[in-house]
């Protein structure tokens, strides 16, 4: 079983619609969770850290769920620049390894 | 700064080559990482370093080889390269605080193994 786990879509939705992307992991002892940013064929960049209480940036919503151990991202009013694949990004308890899902690939279409 | 730069950006070997992958860092940054991003696979962890002369393996560390002799510099060797090796491999470095913090990533080497 994979440590993390997306559903890779594609999500093709229109500007200015809202939509959300769920994560599972597998390890509860999992200690940090972060959503990053993957233009096509480029490097990952950070989008924003999944704090416990939730967290917003902008049009951004993250969201941390430990008892059902999934993390979630939102994202409103999108914008065609959101175009991009959504990888979340689950740090276990050693602290010293990354674990990445497969991405979720969003397509805004005007 | 340059942040994380890697080369070369393309590659292509031919089966049982060996080559080596360079990145480097200018941001004194302690923990490096290398990965290899496959379709369908994410971006799956090969070896990683919290310091100079500290290394660890990763998720797929099989067929590479890394060293850490300065804080700036993480090499990735690839001993006998095969076609399964064909992939876009990332180094990253994360700042102070080991991985909790923010990794920056490198453009990325495109590697094809004929």
């Amino acid at each position: 079983r994979k440590e993390v786990e997306q559903d890779p879509g594609p999500f093709n939705v229109p500007e200015g619609a809202t939509v959300a992307f769920n994560c599972t992991y597998s390890n509860s002892a999992s200690q940090s969770f972060f959503w990053y940013r993957q233009d096509c064929r480029k490097e990952p960049k950070l989008l924003m850290s999944v704090y416990s209480s939730g967290n917003e940036d902008g049009r951004f919503t993250a969201q941390l769920n430990r008892a059902s151990q999934y993390i979630s991202l939102l994202i409103r009013d999108s914008k065609l620049s959101d175009s991009a694949t959504y990888l979340c990004v689950v740090i276990m308890n050693t602290g010293n390894q990354f674990y990445f899902g497969t991405g979720t690939s969003l397509t805004v279409i005007p | 700064n340059a942040g994380v730069t890697q080369t070369p950006k393309f590659q292509v070997l031919k089966t049982g080559q060996s080559m080596t992958l360079q990145c480097a860092q200018d941001m004194n940054h302690e923990y490096m990482s290398w990965y290899r991003q496959d379709p369908g696979m994410g971006l799956r962890l090969i070896h990683y370093s919290v310091g100079a002369g500290i290394t660890d393996q990763g998720e797929v560390p099989n067929g590479y080889n890394v060293s850490r002799s300065t804080t700036e510099d993480f090499p990735l060797r690839l001993l006998s390269a095969a076609p399964s090796q064909t992939s876009v491999y990332f180094c990253a470095s994360t700042g102070a605080g080991g991985p909790n913090y923010e990794q920056y990533f490198g453009p990325g080497t495109r590697l094809t193994v004929t």
